[in-house]
């Protein structure tokens, strides 16, 4: 089975600097998707970004981007200028792209403080 | 607002009462996915339909826990005998599962609390 480790779970920045969210991940198959997800305070989670295994370019949303290291089983995730609306809990997530549920594996989140 | 809603948004009950969570899909998605969330943890797995039919189950879901989603439409989860240790944020998400994708957009949650 996939597993997912996030070994921050907390983070705090200035506002405008830049921060960086560690993830690992453990497979056995060769292609996959992962992806970061936000969760505001309240609020419903939304999708910041993913990586699809097969590609080798790092994948960029505006301000986030990530770096994907597949041999090493990595995949952090950089957010630049940060901004107050950052700050929310942040999940590392993996799912197999096969046949079947399709469902994420979530790691633990990290709490991301912006501080002004 | 056309995205996926939960309702009730929070559910206080006594340990033993039943509690039944509905989720409404985005009304075009062909799958929903109920999760668990636990505080201080990422959301676990418990079951998912494709259209009205319920395709996997985890092992998390007890037989305490029953899902439905009558019509492929929406869908609800009932926990019967409540625990504490069903206390959680309960997540519906719902995509297209199709020639795309299949993103993941994600409902509000019910948060549980058995006293």
């Amino acid at each position: 089975a996939q597993t997912v480790t996030q070994s921050q779970p907390e983070m705090s920045v200035q506002e405008a600097e830049t921060v960086t969210l560690s993830c690992t991940y453990d497979t056995s198959e060769s292609d996959y998707y992962l992806f970061w997800y936000k969760q505001p305070p309240s609020r419903q989670m939304i999708l910041v970004i993913r990586q699809e295994a097969y590609k080798q370019q790092n994948a960029t949303e505006n301000r986030f981007s990530v770096n994907f290291q597949k041999a090493a089983k990595s995949f952090s995730l950089k957010i630049s200028d940060s901004q107050l609306g950052d700050a929310a809990m942040y999940f590392c997530a993996y799912r197999s792209p096969f046949q079947g549920a399709q469902k994420l594996v979530f790691g633990q989140g990290t709490r991301l403080t912006i501080n002004p | 607002d056309t995205g996926v809603s939960q309702d009730p948004r929070h559910k206080i009950t006594k340990r033993g009462q039943n509690v039944t969570f509905r989720c409404d899909p985005i009304s075009e998605h062909n799958r929903l996915y109920w999760y668990r969330q636990t505080l201080g943890q990422g959301p676990e797995f418990l079951t998912y339909f494709q259209n009205e039919a319920q395709l996997e189950k985890s092992r998390l879901l007890s037989d305490r826990f029953s899902a439905e989603r009558p019509k492929g439409s929406f869908s609800t989860l009932e926990i019967q005998r409540t625990e504490q240790g069903d206390s959680a944020m309960y997540l519906c998400a719902s995509s297209f599962y199709g020639t795309g994708f299949n993103e993941q957009f994600f409902g509000p949650g019910t948060r549980l609390t058995v006293l």
